[in-house]
């Protein structure tokens, strides 16, 4: 089976701070896409930021950017002077091209620390 | 512009009815996903629809099922409703052209008693 693994169910980091969080694949195929998704006790879903398998570099999206190591298959999300609205479930469900289909792993529960 | 409405938001049912859940899509999207979430399976994924097409399905038992309507709006039914149909169902839409960004709705809390 194609999994992703969050190993880290649960981390907190003080306002302000910077904290990393892990995720892990695995796929056969060669061309995908990887997201961070936060969801915060409201439950909406909302997109934080994506990566391309194909694109080397990574992406950043304000105070968010990824680590994606391709070969090592890993693809971790670094948030920078945390907030206390970035408390939330954050999930990096991995999809495939032409496969609208995403494969969740378990999340990671993000606490803020004022 | 708007964003994914599901409607309604909570649901009790008893087992053995039968539900109907909607969905909203983004204007402009043409594809509809469904997710199953709960504490102790996670984000699972039921199926997706294009262009009122079931594109792709999840390992989910027939007592799930969906359709598309021509202006992209989805319904997903669940016949027959165990206990272990609780969840929270999540509505996801995107372009549906294989890029997979998707924008999820707030969710149907479904709870069966």
């Amino acid at each position: 089976a194609q999994t992703v693994t969050q190993s880290q169910p649960e981390m907190s980091v003080q306002e302000a701070e910077t904290v990393t969080l892990s995720c892990t694949y695995d796929t056969s195929e060669s061309d995908y896409y990887l997201f961070w998704y936060k969801q915060p006790p409201s439950r909406q879903m909302i997109l934080v930021i994506r990566q391309e398998a194909y694109k080397q570099q990574n992406a950043t999206e304000n105070r968010f950017s990824v680590n994606f190591q391709k070969a090592a298959k890993s693809f971790s999300l670094k948030i920078s002077d945390s907030q206390l609205g970035d408390a939330a479930m954050y999930f990096c469900p991995r999809g495939c091209f032409g496969n609208e289909k995403l494969t969740f792993g378990t999340g990671t529960r993000l606490t803020i620390i004022p | 512009k708007a964003g994914v409405t599901q409607t309604p938001r909570y649901l009790i049912k008893t087992r053995g009815q039968q539900v109907t859940l909607s969905c909203s899509p983004i204007s402009g999207h043409r594809s509809v996903s469904w997710y199953q979430q709960t504490p102790g399976q996670g984000l699972q994924f039921l199926f997706e629809y294009f262009s009122e097409t079931q594109r792709n399905k999840g390992n989910f038992p027939g007592r799930f099922s969906g359709r598309q309507f021509s202006n992209s709006r989805s319904e997903m039914n669940v016949s027959t409703l165990e206990l272990g149909d609780s969840a929270l169902y999540l509505c996801a839409s995107s372009r549906g052209q294989g890029f997979n960004e998707q924008y999820f709705g707030p969710g149907t809390r479904l709870t069966v008693t």
